[in-house]
């Protein structure tokens, strides 16, 4: 099973609202990532949690946080977004770190009003 | 300088045609190299990897070049289904994360 999932496939959400992005992968690995797409760009790292600890944090505002309640699941809550912050958000998964292959989960589309 | 930078696209193919992406990378110490696929509105997702003595899997075939610090990928028989955007995407040593290319964009043409 090389599949990593995410909830929800749409979101649409207000200024105000405070919504969770969730993402799953049982292939054993130990790192995982979010990143954030908009259209006609590529990827753009924002986390990086590694053995469950985030590692890296690429100077995301703090209205996006990040949790890892194990090493299956990851959320991003958001709170207080801005419309600016409607993109594609992609969880990804790498056996261990750094150099691996990492395989994405097909997003969640947020819109934010 | 960019860390990594791909061919401007769009590439405009017909069916059957053959055609070669290349991409380069600043840092001298990256260790890993792949080429993902990115179809519209949809997440990226492995091609293959790329390997110092290239690698081939069907129509792609990936090279690395170390010495200039360049990656091709090549398509033969260019199918409609290879229309994508095509991401170079490096790993350097360290504490440092995958670094993506701004993908070069294929389309091909019946």
């Amino acid at each position: 099973d090389t599949e990593v999932t995410q909830t929800p496939k749409h979101l649409v959400m207000g200024m105000t609202n405070k919504k969770s992005l969730k993402c799953e992968q049982h292939m054993g690995h130990r790192a995982m990532y979010w990143y954030k797409q908009k259209a006609k760009k590529p990827p753009e790292l924002m986390f990086v949690y590694s053995y469950e600890k985030l590692s890296i944090n690429e100077s995301v505002p703090s209205r996006f946080s990040p949790e890892c309640p194990n090493s299956s699941l990851l959320n991003l809550h958001l709170h207080a977004l801005q419309p600016e912050d409607s993109a594609l958000y992609l969880c990804a998964s790498s056996p261990g770190f750094h150099t691996d292959t990492q395989y994405f989960g097909p997003g969640t589309r947020l819109t934010v009003l | 300088r960019k860390e990594v930078e791909q061919d401007p696209g769009p590439f405009n193919v017909p069916e059957g045609a053959t055609v070669a992406f290349n991409c380069t990378y600043s840092n001298s110490a990256s260790q890993s190299f792949f080429w993902y696929r990115q179809d519209c509105r949809k997440e990226p997702k492995l091609l293959m990897s790329v390997y110092s003595s290239g690698n081939e899997d069907g129509r792609f075939t990936a090279q690395l070049n170390r010495a200039s610090q360049y990656i091709s990928l090549l398509i033969r028989d260019s199918k409609l289904s290879d229309s994508a955007t095509y991401l170079c995407v490096v790993s350097a040593s360290g504490n440092t994360p995958l670094v993506f290319g701004k993908g070069t964009r294929l389309s091909v043409i019946a």
